[in-house]
């Protein structure tokens, strides 16, 4: 199975602060990442596909990068809506697998 | 648009089974894999069953390989989780989701609200 590490668990960050999260697989995965946001109370919704495409409604302040095993989720000016808990996850090959989420809160 | 209803969550003691249930709506169903992940209360997302859209071909999560079921019926737009010999560690919310194209290589890009599902004696 491939692990999905992400880091850190958690960060607190200010509003327009510029906040990288990242998510390391245990084997390489192409481009075959996705980032989900989720908050409290709430189903998680995909931001980013296929380690970079930015889904439809998505600000462009998200974006993500990253091939093979090494990716990141980078949010250039933190907004209060971005406050929240992301998970990276993996589609190369079943099973799917998440990383265990990066919360990110207010300062 | 796209909208997932779970239904069929509640309490079950140890070794009992359940059925979640999924009804679909605003896409054509049977064109694409559908996916149940689970969330343990204040725990990460943990992927669980993807069937494809002909329900032909399913996968597991170790964790629940030979006790859940995926199935779908596609004359009704529904995504079934059976879960037989339920544990402690089953108690979670579960999400039904809509995979984005007909490959489990795809992310899940629409998500219900989830159903509750407690094990417990």
């Amino acid at each position: 199975d491939i692990q999905m590490t992400q880091s850190p668990s958690s960060l607190s960050a200010s509003v327009g602060d510029r906040v990288t999260i990242t998510c390391r697989a245990s084997q390489s995965i192409s481009t075959y990442l996705n980032w989900y946001q989720q908050k409290p109370g709430k189903a998680p919704i995909l931001l980013i596909s296929a380690a970079s495409s930015l889904q439809s409604g998505v600000p462009s302040r998200l974006s993500g990068s990253g091939s093979g095993t090494d990716f990141t989720l980078t949010i250039s000016s933190l907004q209060p809506e971005d406050f929240a808990t992301y998970y990276c996850q993996q589609s190369y090959s079943t099973p799917l697998t998440f990383g265990g989420g990066t919360k990110v809160e207010i300062k | 648009e796209v909208q997932l209803l779970e239904s069929g969550g509640g309490l079950v003691q140890p070794g009992g089974s359940l059925r979640l249930s999924c009804a679909a709506s605003g896409f054509t169903f049977s064109n694409y894999d559908m996916s149940w992940v689970r969330q343990a209360p204040g725990k990460g997302l943990e992927w669980v069953s993807v069937i494809s859209g002909g329900g032909d071909i399913t996968y597991y999560a170790d964790s629940v390989k030979g006790r859940f079921t995926i199935s779908r019926d596609n004359s009704k737009n529904t995504l079934y989780l059976q879960m037989n010999s339920l544990r402690a560690e089953d108690t979670a919310i579960y999400y039904c989701a809509k995979v984005a194209c007909s490959s489990s290589s795809c992310p899940c890009d629409y998500w219900g609200q989830g159903t509750l599902v407690t094990v417990s004696s």
